[in-house]
């Protein structure tokens, strides 16, 4: 599964859109871009996911550029309760007899400020 | 729909006993996948389990081992714990492991601490 590249360490203020970006430059056509969040100390929590097209659920919305090399997770009325790591995970699809595990990076600390 | 559940939420053990963690997977889920997380650190794969049957495995020796159920519940055994296996264990399941996005869903964690 391609690496991806994620900035340590954001803030948002309440209210406003967070935008989180991820780099995977070397993403193959047939690999998801995932993204999860851990709250302190609790289990990761699923957000979205998408292969090329943009997304969008009732938690937030990812863009993926063209050439998918580049993504971004949008959260578009940050709360405090936001405030948590952010992990953008490319994984590709599994197969028979293989397990696709998701490999985790260092994430994005986003802090949502009052 | 239930969600994942894990047991114990939090455990205490000494250097070289054995310990057994247990998993209910979501409803209608039949993949249970096991992760190791080291504090200030991203999830770590253990293994995975499909049909009974262990299904992948990551980078951890033998004496991490694991059972899945009929009922695709799972269990997650270490054996002569050692203080570097002081961690957040945390029990994903989803639906179907081959040719699908198989989207995981997380348990909570069960918090073990090695004295």
């Amino acid at each position: 599964d391609a690496k991806t590249t994620q900035p340590p360490s954001m803030d948002c203020a309440e209210g406003r859109a967070a935008n989180l970006p991820c780099n995977h430059s070397t993403i193959s056509g047939n690999e998801y871009v995932y993204w999860y969040r851990q709250i302190h100390s609790q289990g990761p929590q699923y957000i979205i996911h998408g292969l090329k097209n943009n997304e969008t659920n009732e938690m937030a919305s990812l863009i993926i550029t063209e050439d998918r090399k580049s993504s971004t997770l949008i959260l578009p009325h940050a709360t405090l309760r936001d405030t948590a790591v952010y992990y953008c995970i490319v994984r590709g699809l599994s197969s028979s007899g293989s397990a696709r595990q998701l490999t985790f990076g260092s994430g994005t600390q986003l802090t949502v400020l009052p | 729909e239930t969600g994942v559940t894990q047991s114990p939420t939090h455990l205490i053990k000494t250097r070289g006993q054995q310990v057994t963690l247990r998993c209910s997977s979501q409803s209608g889920h039949n993949t249970v996948s096991w992760y190791q997380q080291a504090l200030g650190q991203g999830p770590q794969f253990i293994f995975q389990y499909y049909r009974e049957e262990e299904n992948g495995r990551g980078n951890f020796p033998p004496r991490f081992s694991g059972l899945q159920f009929p009922n695709y519940s799972s269990e997650l055994n270490v054996n002569a714990l050692e203080l570097d296996d002081s961690a957040l264990y945390l029990c994903a399941s989803s639906r179907n492991p081959s040719g699908t996005t198989d989207t995981q869903y997380f348990g909570p964690g069960t918090r073990l601490t090695v004295l």
